[in-house]
């Protein structure tokens, strides 16, 4: 049972154009939200946090929206560059300091 | 910042060997954790560990044991290794209770031969 989906598995986006990647949850427990970013041969990376109690969090080129009645999650981020090709990953934690993963979207930004 | 560092890049063992991981943090922090990756089923949560010599079962325990004996170190065994545990394996840390991002190693790729 998938409490963290990410229904896209690939994304391809023309450099400086809108990324608009998405995660949906079910458990409502879950009360921080946040995206990493992964490159192969590499660890995940921190990108972007949200807290339930925000609807919208902004860090330069990224920026995360919460929809806490959709039980969604959206990262955005413009413009898009080619060195932001990777794989995304959203995670939720609860009460709890456990993060449940989503599957992640592939993103591929073309020059 | 914060380091995670796992011994191994990549690694190959034999079915039926006990495999031991290994992951060091250098920020003092509480918690530690054990993933997996597989294609299409993103992170999934083995052990972790909210302080030395605690240890909690995650998601998918099964075949797979852990040692926190000091703060900074967390190691994953696999008691008698399978090919079904050939995989990307990440360790992660983070900072006391509440919101608190994980930081990850750059993951151990286990081959189970």
């Amino acid at each position: 049972d998938q409490q963290v989906k990410q229904n896209s598995p690939s994304l391809s986006v023309q450099e400086g154009r809108i990324s608009i990647l998405n995660c949906d949850y079910t458990n409502s427990m879950f009360d921080y939200f946040l995206w990493y970013k992964k490159y192969p041969a590499e660890g995940p990376t921190f990108l972007i946090s949200i807290s339930s109690i925000k609807d919208k969090n902004e860090d330069g080129r990224f920026t995360v929206f919460l929809n806490k009645s959709a039980k969604h999650l959206s990262l955005h981020i413009v413009p898009s560059q080619p060195g932001d090709s990777a794989v995304y990953f959203c995670a939720a934690a609860g009460s709890a300091r456990q993060l449940t993963f989503g599957s992640g979207t592939q993103l591929t930004v073309l020059p | 910042d914060v380091k995670v560092t796992q011994s191994s890049r990549y690694l190959v063992k034999r079915t039926g060997e006990k495999v031991f991981l290994e992951c060091v943090q250098d920020m003092d922090h509480e918690n530690m954790f054990w993933y997996r990756q597989d294609p299409g089923l993103g992170l999934r949560l083995i052990y972790f560990s909210y302080d030395v010599k605690m240890k909690e079962k995650g998601d998918i325990p099964e075949g797979y044991s852990v040692s926190r004996e000091k703060k900074e170190r967390f190691s994953l065994i696999l008691e008698s290794a399978s090919t079904n545990q050939t995989s990307m394996y990440l360790c992660a840390s983070s900072l006391g209770q509440g919101n608190q991002p994980q930081h990850f190693g750059d993951g151990t790729r286990l081959s189970i031969l």
